[in-house]
């Protein structure tokens, strides 16, 4: 069963610590994405990436930076975490025009 | 960017009954896709339509395509207490940043 696996369920974080959020597939897909949802404002894109070091910013790309050194990890990083990145992260990977295949989603709490 | 936006915002009924959703979008799409979020969980693909289907069945699931109202429609048949869960729809053209919805809260009520 393919897959995308985010390394942490649950995460906290204490306020100016440098977090790292990772995330593998399995499937050799090209593209993979991160994003965060909050109540009310729906999925936001923070970083995505179309190939191995390639990186594009997204909506909401403030606060964050990623990596991306091989095709099946792409890594999220909060350089100084802050409360208001206390939120849902969701990994996400595609190839072509097929959907996307979403990891389980790491809740994150800043304190 | 594309986008999805869900109508309604939520949805509740009995066991046994059909869901409809409904969805438009702005621009104009290679495909529309159609997820389902448990909470607290990840989201799952759930089906595919190309702009050039009308209509595309999966299960119990019914999509439908509108691409001249800019619209899909998503039925559920026969609904179990297991598919209580939003319901997100996107439309992906050749632009990869996708803009999504807040999706349709559906409960099935047993």
């Amino acid at each position: 069963d393919v897959k995308v696996t985010q390394s942490s369920r649950y995460l906290v974080k204490r306020t100016g610590e440098k977090v790292f959020l990772e995330c593998v597939q399995d499937m050799d897909h090209e593209n993979m994405f991160w994003y965060r949802q909050d109540p009310g404002l729906g999925l936001r894109l923070i970083y995505f990436s179309y190939d191995v070091k390639m990186k594009e910013k997204g909506d909401i790309p403030e606060g964050y930076s990623v990596s991306r050194e091989k095709k099946e990890r792409f890594s999220l990083i909060l350089e100084s975490a802050s409360t208001n990145q206390t939120s849902m992260y969701l990994c996400a990977s595609k190839t072509g025009g097929g959907g996307y295949t979403f990891g389980s989603g790491t809740r994150l709490t800043v304190v | 960017s594309q986008q999805g936006e869900e109508d309604p915002q939520a949805l509740s009924i009995q066991e046994g009954e059909n869901a409809t959703m409904n969805c438009s979008y702005k621009t104009s799409i290679n495909n529309l896709q159609w997820y389902r979020q448990n909470s607290g969980r990840g989201l799952v693909h759930l089906i595919l339509i190309r702009s050039n289907e009308r209509e595309k069945h999966s299960g119990r699931l019914r999509v439908t395509l509108d691409t001249s109202k800019k619209s899909s429609s998503l039925l559920i048949t026969a609904s179990r207490a297991a598919d209580t869960a939003s319901y997100f729809c996107v439309g992906a053209g050749n632009n990869r940043k996708l803009i999504w919805g807040l999706g349709t809260s559906l409960a099935v009520n047993p």
